[in-house]
């Protein structure tokens, strides 16, 4: 099973409206990171928070964790049509030997 | 600077043939990691290099698949005896730190079709 779900699978907003991603996982982590994925191409990390921390901006983006209900959410402000792709989350799980699991993403399309 | 790059971009082979796939990671990056990644699907692990410490193959899902890294740089996937279910896009990744907190750079990926 999924540890990362993402929530909604796909999410359509107009231009210059935030977009708000959801994540939850199911075991204890390490930390938590944001990747993105255009069409075609591979993933770019977007941001990493660990479990020690509540909330991270980068830029229009800005991250949170909630340890206690485990869940993440990514949100962006001020959208743009370029931020249209593929959204995944991934945890690295506590423990030894665990590896960076990711959800399954949600695809945002920004309509100019 | 130079980001991981994979080749081919697309492979598209017959049943039962074998493929080989490139990553060449960053300059300096230690650790190596190749996922697949099927149509909306999440990324699922197969194989994970760190330095010249033994490979994590605990993701490959079968004895067809193979990878090594050769002088701790590039890296070949090795599928033999191709099905059509290992029609996927292949992505490899490499980061500084042998630690899997670290954040991963990708490549492109392989788009293999197996017809």
């Amino acid at each position: 099973s999924q540890q990362g779900e993402e929530d909604p699978q796909a999410l359509s907003i107009q231009e210059g409206e935030n977009a708000t991603m959801n994540c939850s996982y199911k075991t204890s982590i390490n930390n938590l990171q944001w990747y993105r994925q255009n069409s075609g191409r591979g993933l770019v990390h977007l941001i990493l928070i660990r479990s020690n921390e509540r909330e991270k901006h980068s830029g229009r983006l800005r991250v949170t964790l909630d340890t206690s209900k485990k869940s993440s959410s990514l949100l962006i402000t001020a959208s743009r049509a370029a931020d249209t792709a593929s959204y995944f989350c991934a945890t690295l799980s506590t423990g030894a030997n665990s590896k960076l699991t990711f959800g399954k993403g949600i695809t945002l399309s920004v309509r100019p | 600077g130079a980001g991981v790059s994979q080749s081919p971009s697309n492979k598209v082979t017959e049943k039962g043939k074998d493929v080989e796939l490139r990553c060449d990671p960053i300059s300096g990056h230690t650790a190596l990691y190749w996922y697949r990644q099927s149509l909306g699907q999440g990324l699922e692990f197969l194989i994970y290099f760190q330095g010249n410490s033994a490979p994590d193959k605990s993701g490959l899902p079968s004895d067809r698949f193979s990878a090594e890294r050769t002088g701790g740089s590039v890296s070949t996937l090795t599928i033999q005896r191709t099905q059509q279910e290992d029609s996927a896009v292949y992505l490899c990744a490499s980061s500084l730190a042998s630690s899997w907190g670290r954040e991963q750079y990708f490549g492109p990926g392989t788009r293999l079709t197996v017809t």
